[in-house]
């Protein structure tokens, strides 16, 4: 297994450019999610999904977007760059379990430079 | 709304010293509790996790934890501490099975020798 996948692993942007971030996974993991990683601020979610078709906020979702059509893949889109949205971006899945917390597996990261 | 914090932003710990790192959570019930270490430049990768029972977790690399309900706290505890330990440390809370985690600003650890 790859586990989780993220593409690409560093980016530099514009302001007001568009961008997709992509995440796989290959472990049949139906929850998935999205965080930003910025100093001193730990990680946040962005977006989050628990199956394919659903997709729900977190605690950051302004200026990305999420779509969720299969199971593998999740990807988060940068609708128009911001320089505050300079970070590294994680991308996360997990089983939803059956009652009991499952473990969450983290890609590898995506650093993001908005110019 | 659940929260986490971990209240020393760094730490320094001499190689073969024990290491404590405090986290305290903001919840109601008891939460899904995680440890998570990540190495400059790389992933987060899980160090232990408690859902119930014995308080007292185990995790990889010689790490264990303490759940302590009246505290609100799951301190992560080593006993002797490596310069390979040397990263930062997220605690993260989840309120329920399948939802989002939510994670403390982390503890950068520096191991000197």
């Amino acid at each position: 297994n790859a586990g989780v996948t993220q593409t690409p692993k560093f980016q530099v942007l514009k302001t007001g450019q568009s961008m997709t971030l992509q995440c796989a996974q290959d472990m049949n993991h139906e929850y998935m999610s999205w965080y930003r990683q910025d100093p001193g601020m730990g990680l946040r979610l962005i977006h989050y999904s628990v199956g394919a078709g659903i997709t729900d906020q977190g605690e950051v979702p302004n200026g990305y977007n999420v779509s969720r059509s299969t199971t593998e893949d999740f990807p988060l889109r940068l609708l128009s760059a911001a320089p505050s949205q300079t970070s590294v971006y994680f991308c996360a899945s997990s089983y939803l379990g059956q009652g009991l917390g499952e473990t969450q597996y983290f890609g590898p990261g995506t650093r993001l430079l908005v110019l | 709304a659940q929260s986490v914090t971990q209240p020393d932003i760094h730490i320094t710990v001499s190689e073969g010293a024990s290491l404590e790192l405090r986290c305290n959570y903001s919840y109601g019930a008891t939460p899904y509790l995680f440890w998570y270490v990540q190495s400059p430049g790389q992933g987060l990768q899980l160090l232990l996790k408690y859902f119930s029972g014995d308080t007292l977790v185990q995790g990889i690399k010689g790490f264990e934890a303490e759940f302590k309900r009246s505290q609100s706290s799951f301190n992560l505890r080593k006993p002797s501490v490596h310069w390979s330990d040397a990263a930062e440390y997220f605690c993260a809370v989840e309120e329920q099975a399948g939802t989002a985690l939510i994670f403390g600003k982390g503890t950068t650890l520096s191991v000197s020798s």
